[in-house]
């Protein structure tokens, strides 16, 4: 019984390159919420995604992020023309239905140099 | 007003002790309580759902106060390897997003 996969566990980029951060759920759960956490700051909610919609991504910037899941394969966080602001652990969860308790993965550690 | 409030900690106490933690939460819409657990640069955990009748896992105890706007987190018989951050999670009818708290550090020893 797989867990939510996210890869790749640690990520390095340029300032200026894109990163690209995946996530597959926990079987059977259409449900995908993407969070980053900044070290010793709490976890901020990014989007929310289901199957081939973005339901809410109040929590993205309206710049250089965006994110999909689409109908097969795995949900993408894409950030382009990557800051050093952008340096967190992003982390993916899932869950079957609202309101359930969300299942994480072990997170991306993205450092941008 | 955040949405979700905990107090930071951290919290020390020696084995054996029993500890509460509280959040309180803005939304009175509120309509799902949880309480999770981070070890430093891990995923977090679900410890444990909050109830409205509140409920009990071993030696943890979760309560709801919805007239207070508040949820609480007691662990009894603290263990070495309940030292880790504690992070309180309200989900707001309409909106279905998990909203966590900072979370509370807490540190027992020996």
């Amino acid at each position: 019984n797989a867990g939510v996969m996210q890869n790749p566990r640690h990520l390095v980029r340029r300032r200026g390159q894109e990163a690209r951060l995946r996530c597959s759920p926990m079987k059977g759960h259409s449900h995908v919420y993407w969070y980053r956490q900044l070290p010793e700051e709490g976890l901020k909610f990014m989007v929310y995604l289901q199957k081939e919609n973005i339901i809410d991504e109040s929590g993205m910037p309206k710049e250089r992020f965006s994110a999909e899941f689409p109908k097969e394969g795995p949900s993408i966080l894409r950030i382009q023309q990557v800051v050093r602001g952008d340096s967190a652990a992003y982390f993916c969860a899932s869950s079957g239905e609202t309101n359930s308790p969300l299942h994480f993965g072990n997170g991306t550690r993205l450092t941008v140099t | 007003r955040k949405e979700v409030e905990q107090d930071p900690g951290p919290f020390n106490v020696p084995e054996g002790a029993t500890v509460a933690f509280n959040c309180t939460y803005s939304n009175s819409a509120s309509q799902s309580f949880f309480w999770y657990r981070q070890d430093c640069r891990k995923e977090p955990k679900l410890l444990m759902s909050v109830y409205s009748s509140g409920n009990e896992d071993g030696r943890f105890t979760a309560q709801l106060n919805r007239a207070s706007q508040y949820i609480s987190l007691l662990i009894r018989d603290s263990k070495l390897s309940d030292s880790a951050t504690y992070l309180c999670v309200v989900v707001s009818g309409g909106s279905y997003i998990p909203t966590f708290g900072r979370g509370t550090s807490l540190i027992v020893h020996p």
